[in-house]
C-alpha cells in the first residue's frame, strides 16, 4: 500500500533553515509527482510546489520562491523540502502529497519557529 | 491565482440527514481536455486530508457512495447523504487546473 512517511517535528530558531523529508513506499517513486503543502490555522491549506522525482524538475508557488527548495533522492525514494531564513510565520504543519490529485498524504511535520 | 470560495463556514447535521457544501471558483475549471479540475478533501480531526472526489464527480477509492459531487465550470456542490459521525471534519475543495494549485478555506461539518 502507498505510504508517505514524513520526518518528525522540528523546533528551530528564526533565521535558520530546516530540511523536511517524505519517504515514499508502496509504488514506483519516479512515476508520480510530489507536492508540498503548508497548513496554518489562519491561512488554511497553501500549495508550496511540486517536484517530478524522475527528472528533478520543479514548479513553485510564487509566494514560496526563495523560501522552499524541493529535491529528491531516488535511491531512497525520499522527497525533501528545505525551508530557509525561517520566521515565526513559517510555523505550520507541512504535508507531502502524491500526484496532481493529492491522492495520498503524509502524516505531516510540525515546524515551530521560535527563539 | 484562482480563488475558491466555500460556503457555509460550518454546518451542523443530524445523523442520517443530508448536508451540502458549496465551492465557487473565480475562473472556469474546465480544462482544454474537457476535464473539470475540481477536487474535494476531508480532513478529520487530528488527521491529514484525504481525497474524496476527483475531477468534479468521481469518487476516490474506498470513499462511500454517500458522497457525491456535481457542478458547472465554476460552481460546485458536495453532497453527503445520510451523514454519519465519521463524516465529522473540515471539507476543502481544491483545483488542479494550473499553477498555483489552490484550496478553498474549508467547511466544518459537525454532528448535532
Amino acid at each position: 500500500q502507498v505510504q508517505l512517511q514524513q520526518s518528525g517535528a522540528e523546533l528551530v530558531k528564526p533565521g535558520t533553515s530546516v530540511k523536511l523529508s517524505c519517504k515514499a513506499s508502496g509504488y514506483t517513486f519516479t512515476s508520480n509527482h510530489m507536492n508540498w503543502i503548508k497548513q496554518t490555522t489562519g491561512q488554511g491549506l497553501e500549495w508550496i510546489g511540486i517536484i517530478n522525482p524522475g527528472s528533478g524538475g520543479t514548479s513553485y508557488n510564487v509566494k514560496f520562491k526563495g523560501k522552499a527548495t524541493l529535491t529528491v533522492d531516488k535511491s531512497s525514494s525520499t522527497a525533501f523540502m528545505q525551508l530557509s531564513s525561517l520566521t515565526p510565520e513559517d510555523s505550520a504543519v507541512y504535508y507531502c502529497a502524491r500526484g496532481r490529485e493529492f491522492a495520498y498524504w503524509g502524516q505531516g511535520t510540525l515546524v515551530t519557529v521560535s527563539s | 491565482d484562482i480563488v475558491l470560495t466555500q460556503a457555509p463556514l460550518s454546518v451542523s447535521v443530524t445523523p442520517g440527514e443530508s448536508a451540502s457544501i458549496s465551492c465557487r471558483s473565480s475562473k472556469s475549471l474546465l480544462s482544454s481536455k474537457g476535464i473539470t479540475s475540481l477536487y474535494w478533501y476531508l480532513q478529520r480531526p487530528g488527521k491529514s486530508p484525504q481525497l474524496l472526489i476527483y475531477q468534479m464527480s468521481n469518487l476516490a477509492s474506498g470513499v462511500p457512495d454517500r458522497f457525491s459531487s456535481s457542478g458547472s465550470e465554476t460552481d460546485f456542490t458536495l453532497k453527503i447523504s445520510k451523514v454519519e459521525t465519521e463524516d465529522v471534519g473540515v471539507y476543502y475543495c481544491g483545483h488542479r487546473l494550473e499553477y498555483p494549485f489552490t484550496f478553498g478555506s474549508g467547511t466544518k461539518l459537525e454532528i448535532k
